[in-house]
């Protein structure tokens, strides 16, 4: 079985302060996406990264899979309210479906 | 565009009664699937439909667990009985294609609660 570990589970920081969490396995995937989910919604996907080493940008956000496809970093910079939200990664197989979900890292960041 | 429509938003019953929640997903998406999340497990994969065709139902806990997809505009996943173990969020998601980075695109869920 497949498990993705995301550190911290919680994190409470000020508006301003930078930020990274990640997400972890003893797997290799062939694909890693981050969704984020705010309260009372569904998630949502903000990336996919497919290459080892892979780095990806989103504005403030910079996403990084892992060279050996084991785990992913997701860093925010100057973090603002609106980033507040759960952080969840998810592991794909490449052709297969199905996607392992971490458990996600809560964030709060305080105006 | 519309995006998955899931009612009800929020569900509360008693042990023992039929629940039955519906999705709508995204028109000319061919993949469905239905996810519950907890605290505990996270967002847990119970069934996915390809075409309408259910591919893989290994995660539904138990018999008690059913789903169907009787046209690609429309899913139910029913419990009956519920018990109170079965109190968490139930997403539908849907998407286009079966490729694991295809992007899923979840409903804002059914908040189950089982007294």
């Amino acid at each position: 079985t497949q498990l993705l570990e995301q550190s911290p589970q919680f994190l409470s920081i000020q508006e301003g302060e930078n930020l990274t969490v990640y997400c972890n396995s003893s797997s290799v995937f062939s694909s890693l996406q981050w969704y984020r989910q705010e309260p009372g919604e569904g998630p949502v996907l903000l990336v996919t990264v497919v290459t080892g080493g892979e780095v990806k940008k989103l504005k403030r956000l910079t996403f990084q899979f892992g060279d050996a496809r084991k785990d992913s970093s997701l860093h925010i910079t100057a973090a603002q309210p609106g980033d507040t939200g759960l952080y969840l990664c998810a592991g794909g197989g490449g052709s297969n479906y199905k996607l392992t979900f971490g458990k996600g890292t809560l964030l709060t960041v305080n105006p | 565009d519309a995006g998955v429509i899931q009612s009800p938003r929020h569900e509360v019953t008693e042990m023992g009664q039929e629940v039955t929640l519906r999705c709508k997903p995204i028109s000319g998406h061919n993949s469905l699937f239905w996810y519950r999340q907890t605290m505990m497990r996270g967002l847990e994969l119970l069934i996915y439909f390809n075409n309408n065709v259910p591919i893989d139902d290994s995660g539904m806990p138990e018999d008690r667990f059913s789903a169907k997809m009787p046209n690609a505009s429309f899913s139910t996943l029913k419990i009956q009985p519920s018990e109170p173990r079965d109190s968490a969020v139930y997403f539908c998601a849907s998407k286009l294609g079966t490729d694991s980075t295809d992007t899923q695109y979840f409903g804002p869920g059914t908040r189950l609660t089982v007294l």
